[in-house]
């Protein structure tokens, strides 16, 4: 059955560092995410893609943030100089088109900023 | 007022009993809800979809209720399996399939 991937699985990084998480959609996916779960809290909303440009985005991804489709296939999320309160884990997940209701979920980035 | 609110738990379920517990959303627009499974610092999975007319699957019922703007998860002869936390989740109305999670519910399901 197909999946989503990321990688990597866990990344540690020092504060201020940028850090780039990927991921790879099901091939014939059009609809990107990405969400984030601080250890503890609720999954929230980061980003929408679609059609090589930002859908949606949520308070939370502000200008240190960015997404890119570099290629057919990964689909990253870049935080450019990473804080503290950025650690968390980070879900990409994937719908092959706008009526689709099921999220299909990688199985997440733990990011550690220390 | 939080978007969605669940109860966290932990609801202690002895093996075979049955549980239920609610979630209340605040955008009375809201117009898809879902039932989502999360197991320790693993993704969220779609349990199943929460219909109007409500809607079950083996051994999992949903309901919702749109008046009081509540949706309902119960869970019958529950299994140790069934030990996760249970994240409701709301799909405002034009919000682009974007989904907005509850904190979750978590049960422990015990022999």
């Amino acid at each position: 059955e197909p999946e989503v991937t990321q990688t990597p699985s866990h990344q540690v990084t020092q504060m201020g560092q940028e850090v780039i998480l990927r991921c790879v959609p099901i091939s014939n996916h059009l609809y990107f995410y990405w969400y984030r779960q601080i250890l503890g809290q609720k999954v929230e909303f980061l980003v929408s893609f679609y059609n090589n440009e930002i859908s949606e985005k949520s308070e939370i991804f502000d200008d240190q943030f960015s997404v890119e489709r570099p290629d057919g296939s990964n689909f990253t999320l870049k935080i450019r100089s990473t804080k503290l309160e950025d650690s968390a884990m980070y879900f990409c997940a994937s719908i092959p088109h706008g009526d689709s209701y099921e999220q299909y979920f990688g199985p997440g980035t733990r990011l550690t900023v220390t | 007022r939080k978007e969605v609110e669940q109860d966290p738990g932990p609801f202690n379920v002895p093996e075979g009993a049955t549980v239920a517990f609610n979630c209340t959303y605040s955008n009375s627009a809201s117009q898809s809800f879902f039932w989502y499974r999360q197991d320790c610092r693993k993704e969220p999975k779609l349990l199943m979809s929460v219909y109007s007319s409500g809607n079950e699957d083996g051994r999992f019922t949903a309901q919702l209720n749109r008046a009081s703007q509540y949706i309902s998860l119960l869970i019958r002869d529950s299994k140790l399996s069934d030990s996760a936390t249970y994240l409701c989740v709301v799909i405002p109305r034009a919000a682009g399939n974007k989904l907005t999670f509850g904190g979750g519910t978590r049960v422990l399901v015990k022999p």
